[in-house]
């Protein structure tokens, strides 16, 4: 069954550094999506991407952060300068272009900022 | 904004029970979700539902949207030690693709 696969499971970096989350969303899928989830609390929506642009983004989604396609395979999350709070579980999600919406979801990169 | 309200919050329950949890919301919603969360990993899709009324099964779960559109609900039957985990719904609402999640159920199974 195709997946989504997100690299790396487990990033541990210091406040202020950039990180980079990669994933690699279901080949035939057209829109793209990056979640968030704090620990013990619910999954927050950051960004979804269509067609090489973001569609919409989320309150959370500021300057600090960008996303990219950089060729036909990767979807990738930057963020600038980390701080802190930034510490969640990054979820990458990918759907099809049909009328259907259901998701599906990678397993997650762990991101712990010290 | 959007919001789903989630119940309830943790249930914990014996070998072979059936389960019961909902959602609701003070906005109509197009679509509903259910996923299932197990420690250190994604959701993983169990049911969708993407017309009022509708009523859908998989396996031992069945999931209906709601004639009103503001809610739904997710029925276990006879659950299992591996239902343990953690149950979202979520929902689009509009032409959105963005899911609002809720808070998450914490189902634990006593064998």
């Amino acid at each position: 069954e195709p997946e989504v696969t997100q690299t790396p499971s487990h990033q541990v970096t210091q406040m202020g550094q950039e990180v980079i989350l990669r994933c690699v969303p279901i080949s035939n899928h057209l829109y793209f999506y990056w979640y968030r989830q704090i620990l013990g609390q619910k999954v927050e929506f950051l960004v979804s991407f269509y067609n090489n642009e973001i569609s919409e983004k989320s309150e959370i989604f500021d300057d600090q952060f960008s996303v990219e396609r950089p060729d036909g395979s990767n979807f990738t999350l930057k963020i600038r300068s980390t701080k802190l709070e930034d510490s969640a579980m990054y979820f990458c999600a990918s759907s099809p272009g049909q009328n259907k919406h259901g998701y599906t979801f990678g397993s997650g990169t762990r991101l712990t900022v010290v | 904004g959007q919001q789903l309200n989630q119940s309830p919050q943790s249930m914990f329950i014996q070998e072979g029970e059936d389960v019961s949890m909902n959602c609701t919301s003070s906005s109509i919603f197009n679509t509903w979700l259910w996923y299932k969360q197990d420690p250190g990993e994604g959701p993983v899709l169990l049911i969708a539902l993407y017309k009022a009324g509708e009523l859908t099964s998989n396996g031992r779960l069945t999931a209906q949207f709601g004639i009103t559109r503001k809610d739904s609900f997710l029925n276990i039957s006879a659950s299992i030690p591996s239902d343990v985990g953690i149950y979202f719904c979520a929902g689009q609402a509009g032409n959105n693709r963005k899911l609002i999640w809720g808070l998450g159920t914490s189902l634990a199974v006593n064998p």
